[in-house]
């Protein structure tokens, strides 16, 4: 079946421009979650979906930084103003399960490198 | 706070060798732990997933352990090939369900 599909796949953002990532995760998966990833780096946690509730948002590095997920199934990721220090790789990925249980694989999508310039 | 690390950084060998790549967390309270593969400008692939319960899990030429007191696991990858070149990854699932990563193992298999 389908995989987690992200867009756009690349996206060149003038500094202080808004921008929106999307994620479409695997139809029927509860969670959804977002990483960014630095050149050289490991994803960091973003933020996390359990269904439409955002539970987690903790790994948001500013304000700047708005994930919603209105419906339980696609995901936006939006940054505001961006900075050059955005620039990275944005990750999505979903899994069937809650989370409590421990062992449900996360299936990442492509993502989104983004360039602030 | 979670921490995860992987050594060496970067290896190259030669075709046909085994791969030995390590991963250490600091916090032994996990749920599991998943090794994934990174090709250039792509996502990430799940290679094994171990629950925390669990000694080891095997997939193929793969097989990846768990000691979860010393918060280690080690992938092995037997009788490496050019295919195998890629970014390894391991991740850690603990707390919200969060995913702390390493920086990754960057590997090329020599032909």
């Amino acid at each position: 079946g389908a995989g987690v599909s992200q867009s756009p796949r690349y996206k060149v953002a003038k500094r202080g421009q808004d921008v929106a990532l999307r994620c479409d995760p695997i139809s029927g998966h509860v969670s959804l979650f977002w990483y960014q990833q630095a050149l050289g780096q490991g994803p960091e946690f973003l933020t996390y979906f359990q269904n439409e509730a955002q539970l987690d948002k903790s790994g948001l590095p500013s304000d700047r930084f708005f994930a919603e997920r209105p419906e339980g199934s696609v995901s936006t990721l939006k940054i505001q103003r961006t900075q050059q220090e955005d620039s990275a790789v944005y990750l999505c990925a979903s899994s069937l399960e809650y989370p409590i249980r421990g062992m449900e694989t996360q299936y990442f999508g492509p993502g989104t490198r983004l360039l602030v310039l | 706070k979670q921490e995860v690390t992987q050594i060496p950084a970067a290896l190259s060998v030669p075709e046909g060798e085994n791969l030995v790549l390590n991963c250490s967390f600091t916090d032994s309270a996990i749920y599991n732990l998943q090794w994934f593969r990174q090709d250039p400008g792509k996502g990430l692939t799940s290679l094994l997933l171990i629950q925390s319960s669990q000694r080891e899990q095997t997939s193929g030429r793969l097989n990846a352990s768990l000691d979860k007191s010393s918060g280690r696991s080690t992938l092995y990858i037997a009788a490496s090939q050019p295919g195998d070149s890629a970014t390894y990854l391991c991740a850690v699932v603990y707390g919200n369900n969060r995913l702390a990563f390493g920086k990754g193992n960057q590997v090329v298999v020599i032909p």
